[in-house]
């Protein structure tokens, strides 16, 4: 079964607008935490934000923010204000267990996201 | 903070050829991931260190691929022989404490021809 699913493989949204890209998990461990990366043409991974499974807050960095709804299992990423800079791969990414010794990040399939002028 | 350094960027090789990936984790950090990149299966773990010691190594896929990390500051992901399937971007990523993001490298890209 799939850990992490990312059901839009892509996504358009007009530069200044904002845009809600999906995540939902899959675990049944209390403790565990989710992440979001982008990945720009270049290549490289940049993390974005982090939601903890007992945070109380949504998390926000910036533009970003994340919709968590634990009951539902999901944390969408919110993005604000889209710019040009903004296209490229995001992923989610699912942390389980409340030991360091066992921290696996697994990741969504991604979305890629186009931002039109 | 110079982040995580991996070399080569590109590497072409052929097939049966031993292949050496580098990376060189963020000064401090004690956990260090390899993950590998493709169009097919996305992002897998391969394999991750706690303090230089392998944790979990189930993500590896043959025993073609080997990884160490022989002290804080250095690990090397090596496939022996390579094969074209093998062809992939492969992450370094490290981290520090338990909540802490992983900083990923540039990535190497491999192509086996």
């Amino acid at each position: 079964a799939q850990k992490i699913t990312q059901t839009q493989p892509g996504m358009f949204v007009q530069e200044k607008e904002a845009v809600t890209l999906d995540c939902t998990y899959d675990t049944s461990d209390p403790s565990y935490g989710l992440f979001w990366y982008k990945q720009p043409s270049s290549g490289e991974m940049i993390f974005l934000i982090y939601q903890g499974s007992y945070d109380q807050q949504n998390a926000t960095e910036g533009r970003y923010s994340l919709n968590f709804q634990k009951a539902r299992k999901s944390a969408n990423l919110v993005i604000s204000a889209s710019q040009l800079g903004d296209s490229a791969m995001y992923f989610c990414a699912m942390r389980e267990g409340a030991m360091d010794s066992s921290y696996k990040l697994i990741f969504g399939s991604g979305t890629r996201l186009l931002v039109r002028p | 903070d110079a982040g995580v350094i991996q070399s080569p960027r590109h590497e072409v090789t052929e097939m049966g050829q031993e292949v050496t990936l580098r990376c060189k984790p963020i000064s401090g950090h004690n956990s260090l991931f390899w993950y590998r990149q493709t169009m097919m299966r996305g992002l897998e773990l391969l394999i991750y260190f706690n303090n230089n010691v392998p944790i979990d190594d189930s993500g590896m896929p043959e025993d073609r691929f080997s990884a160490k990390m022989p002290n804080a500051s250095f690990s090397t992901l090596k496939i022996q022989p390579s094969e074209p399937r093998d062809s992939a971007v492969y992450f370094c990523a490290s981290k520090q404490g338990w909540n802490s993001p992983l900083h990923f490298g540039n990535g190497t890209r491999l192509t086996v021809t």
